[in-house]
């Protein structure tokens, strides 16, 4: 099925560092969300964002939503352990009514103490 | 509830069985997904109900797969004749439109 490309794949990080990732597509989405999924977990919504240019915050995740609307990006600044898992981006086209989520292969993402 | 319930997490199957799998929405969500997740992979669609209604089951891999949702509330996902390849963990989502999309915890299908 279709899926986002998603980038990268996986990170090694000291605690305390800043993380960046992000996610492009060839169709446009009226919504991005962020998830992160631990393992044995199902995905847990971090963040969505709706408008092109969209920058939402929460805590210490920043999303952004791509002007062309074909992408997005996500920070976490000042990692800590806790942060360790996989972050999957998901694009919707939200139209008359709700579309099935595509998403990307995910960014793993591993802290360093 | 509080949130999206499966049940069960794990199940074994040998191959050729039938399974069921369920999904407890959050209570009012209108919306509800299925989708399989392969190990390393993103979550890929299945299928999709509005209420009652199955609007979308373009995600399904083969006609073994079969999903129902008659009350509007409660869905079943069922897999006859399982094969290897349908192992996997099935996660469902429920929502109340706009994006809003939460998941459940899944269900991880080991067939052997």
């Amino acid at each position: 099925g279709q899926q986002l490309n998603q980038s990268p794949q996986s990170m090694f990080i000291q605690e305390g560092e800043d993380v960046s990732m992000n996610c492009t597509s060839s169709s446009i989405f009226n919504t991005w969300l962020w998830y992160k999924q631990d393992p044995g977990e199902g995905p847990v919504l971090l963040i969505a964002l709706y408008k092109a240019g969209e920058l939402t915050s929460n805590g210490r995740l920043t999303a952004q939503f791509g002007i062309t609307r074909k992408d997005s990006f996500l920070n976490i600044s000042a990692s800590i352990p806790s942060d360790v898992g996989i972050y999957f981006c998901a694009g919707l086209l939200y139209l008359t009514g709700n579309t099935p989520l595509v998403f990307g292969k995910g960014t793993r993402l591993s802290v360093i103490a | 509830g509080a949130g999206v319930s499966q049940s069960p997490r794990y199940k074994v199957a040998k191959r050729g069985q039938d399974v069921a799998l369920r999904c407890d929405p959050i209570s009012g969500h209108v919306s509800l997904f299925w989708y399989q997740q392969a190990l390393g992979q993103g979550p890929e669609f299945l299928t999709y109900f509005q209420n009652e209604a199955q609007l979308d089951k373009s995600g399904l891999p083969s006609d073994r797969f079969f999903a129902e949702r008659p009350e509007g509330s409660v869905s079943t996902l069922k897999i006859q004749r399982t094969q290897q390849e349908d192992s996997a963990v099935y996660l469902c989502a429920s929502s109340l439109g706009q994006g809003w999309v939460f998941f459940g915890p899944g269900t991880r299908l080991t067939v052997l």
